[in-house]
């Protein structure tokens, strides 16, 4: 069965600080990935997704990007965090597009 | 207007009682459709796929109107445990098959 590992579960980090949140999948083989942010009782904001290995499309333009350098493996980095930055950060991959998605457990990130 | 809709409640609903939800899309290229539960402070879950022709799962069961383009959750007999937010996702035919979601409706059952 696919399962989808997300780490770290909290992470509490100053103003100015790099980020690197790292998702990998089990299971399964040529994934889409995505990664998705959550701003308190808000929706889902989607940040980047990757249909293969090196290829990352952006949705919003800031201060974060994404990485896939192997094709179960799905990185969201920053080199100098925000005050805005902090969120619930979920990582989602899908079988082939049009398929549902399912969802890391999920980072939540407090930017000090 | 956004593409994906819900009435962001809360549904404050006493236990027992059946609760529905609809979730309007403005894309009518929109392919499959699913509805995801979030409880607080976790991930969203896949509940149940919506189909054509309609699906049930227990107390669940959800609808597809392509003509009005909304999708529908029914609740029956709402336990304390149903307390969550409830996501509708539809994804697009084209566009990459995207995946548009919806901000949630907040359901608190009440015993």
């Amino acid at each position: 069965s696919q399962t989808i590992h997300q780490w770290p579960a909290t992470l509490v980090q100053p103003v100015g600080s790099p980020l690197s949140l790292e998702c990998t999948v089990e299971g399964t083989s040529n994934p889409n990935l995505y990664w998705y942010r959550q701003a308190a009782g808000r929706g889902l904001q989607l940040l980047f997704y990757s249909v293969g290995i090196g290829q990352i499309s952006s949705e919003v333009p800031q201060n974060l990007s994404a990485s896939r350098p192997q094709d179960r493996q799905f990185i969201l980095s920053s080199k100098k965090l925000l005050l805005s930055d902090s969120g619930f950060y979920l990582c989602a991959w899908t079988m082939y597009s049009g398929s549902e998605a399912f969802f890391g457990q999920g980072t939540r990130l407090t930017v000090v | 207007r956004k593409e994906v809709e819900q009435d962001p409640g809360p549904f404050n609903v006493p236990e027992g009682a059946t609760v529905a939800f609809n979730c309007t899309y403005s894309n009518s290229a929109s392919q499959s459709f699913f509805w995801y539960r979030q409880d607080c402070r976790k991930e969203p879950k896949l509940l149940m796929s919506v189909y054509s022709s309609g699906n049930e799962d227990g107390r669940f069961t959800a609808q597809l109107n392509r003509a009005s383009q909304y999708i529908s959750l029914l609740i029956r007999d709402s336990k304390l445990s149903d307390s969550a937010t409830y996501l509708c996702v539809v994804i697009l035919r084209d566009s990459n098959y995207q995946l548009i979601w919806g901000a949630g409706t907040k359901l608190i059952i009440k015993p």
